[in-house]
């Protein structure tokens, strides 16, 4: 079974600077989709951005990016300019053969 | 595009009595949907798959006869949750995805979930 791990519970972050969420998975697939996805206190998921294992490239959505490392099969998440409205739990999420698997998440706080 | 919707979102109902919850996907047929469990503080547990017109696949320690799940039609996927007990409460979300337009098969676009609690 395909593993995520999210290791920290809570970041917090200063309004306009920059956080960055780890994430690491297990596997032993070489195509897989790697995906964030928030979810504010509404709880509706929000996809945040998405990332194809056999794309070399960083996906990139506006201030969020992604560090992909396949080789440690990590995957974590930098938010730039931090924003109120970008608290939220963050989910770490891993796809193969189109279940999702999700990590314990980790709770994204804004100071003003 | 890709707006998946859940009715009811908040319902309460009596131990013993049977609630069903509705997924629609409304701008784009939904070829699998997808049933999770949350509570509060943790992270999605899958509950089964489900693809139209064929029975669902169920995950590990679900209980198929105690969450009966309906993908009838590319557009709608029932989960009832029968003879609810207490420990049925929690938040229950749907999400879909598609084979159709140029969503991406691999992405899947979450409900906004629907709380149920079991007195």
């Amino acid at each position: 079974a395909q593993t995520v791990t999210q290791s920290q519970p809570e970041m917090s972050v200063q309004e306009a600077e920059t956080v960055t969420l780890s994430c690491t998975y297990d596997t032993s697939e070489s195509d897989y989709y790697l995906f964030w996805y928030k979810q504010p206190p509404s709880r509706q998921m929000i996809l945040v951005i998405r990332q194809e294992a056999y794309k070399q490239q960083n996906a990139t959505e506006n201030r969020f990016s992604v560090n992909f490392q396949k080789a440690a099969k990590s995957f974590s998440l930098k938010i730039s300019d931090s924003q109120l409205g970008d608290a939220a739990m963050y989910f770490c999420a891993y796809r193969f053969d189109y279940k999702l698997s999700f990590g314990a998440g980790t709770t994204v706080t804004v100071r003003a | 595009g890709a707006v998946v919707s859940q009715h009811p979102s908040w319902v309460i109902c009596k131990s013993g009595t049977s609630v069903k919850i509705e997924c629609r996907s409304l701008d784009f047929q939904a070829t699998t949907m997808f049933w999770y469990r949350q509570f509060p503080k943790q992270s999605l547990m899958l509950m089964a798959t489900s693809n139209e017109g064929s029975k669902a696949t169920y995950e590990q320690g679900v209980e198929k006869d105690k969450f009966l799940i309906n993908h009838a039609s590319l557009t709608l996927s029932t989960l009832t949750v029968t003879s609810a007990h207490p420990e049925d409460s929690s938040f229950y979300i749907c999400s879909a995805s598609t084979i159709y337009s140029g969503l991406g098969t691999e992405t899947q676009y979450f409900g906004p979930g629907t709380r149920l609690l079991v007195l």
